[in-house]
């Protein structure tokens, strides 16, 4: 596609639940960002992707998150059992990677934990 | 560690008037530094950026100038439209790596 594509655009689950959401770069682009964006902490870096490898996962909040990316391309972040202050908008970038190169957002995934 | 703090919003200007979002960063080294803009219901985009020290981004009548001796990257626009209405974020990636760190995000409102 044109540009970053996330699904899915909003998601509701109920306290306790896993959920899945999936981010599917600009093709060619071997680096891919989630960042979260909730009222309360602004906008933060969750992890970083190089290729399939993650060399950088500080910003994740607790062992509760993870997130893999296979073939170089599509990345699936992972809450389990989650809590109400997971809600947020889920944003992903990708770029072509090397630290001069532009993200480019996705529309993000706005998650509601009830 | 690095971080990245700007001024409150909203920002309420009538069309035409002058615009200044101020921006200060914390970092070691040699950051880069960049404006974001989400305007109502799209996805962040980048407005600008600069590398180095005394660098101007510039982009649809939007400047910011890499000020390291004050820490700066304020955005100005000489003449804001109704059409700049959006949230804008200051980031910073700092030297070595390749996450970005923003600001709050300051709301512009623009009436005619």
């Amino acid at each position: 596609g044109a540009g970053v594509s996330q699904s899915p655009s909003n998601k509701v689950t109920e306290k306790g639940k896993d959920v899945e959401l999936r981010c599917d770069p600009i093709s060619g682009h071997t680096a891919l960002y989630w960042y979260r964006q909730s009222l309360g902490q602004g906008l933060e870096f969750l992890i970083y992707f190089q290729g399939n490898s993650a060399p950088d996962k500080s910003g994740l909040p607790s062992d509760r998150f993870s997130a893999e990316r296979t073939g170089g391309s599509v990345s699936t972040l992972t809450i389990q059992r989650t809590q109400q202050e997971d809600s947020a908008v889920y944003l992903c970038a990708s770029s072509w990677g090397g630290q001069g190169n532009e993200q480019f957002f996705g529309p993000g995934t706005r998650l509601t934990v009830l | 560690g690095n971080s990245v703090t700007q001024m409150e919003g909203p920002v309420t200007l009538s069309e035409e008037a002058f615009l200044t979002i101020n921006c200060t960063y914390t970092a070691t080294g040699y950051p880069s530094l960049f404006w974001y803009v989400q305007y109502p219901g799209e996805g962040l985009q980048l407005l600008l950026k600069a590398t180095k020290a005394d660098d101007k981004g510039s982009n649809k009548g939007f400047e910011a100038t890499y000020r390291k001796e004050t820490t700066s990257f304020h955005l100005e626009k000489g003449s804001v439209q109704v059409s700049d209405s959006a949230v804008y974020f200051c980031a910073l990636r700092g030297q070595g790596t390749d996450k970005l760190i923003f600001g709050t995000g300051t709301r512009l409102q623009v009436f005619p």
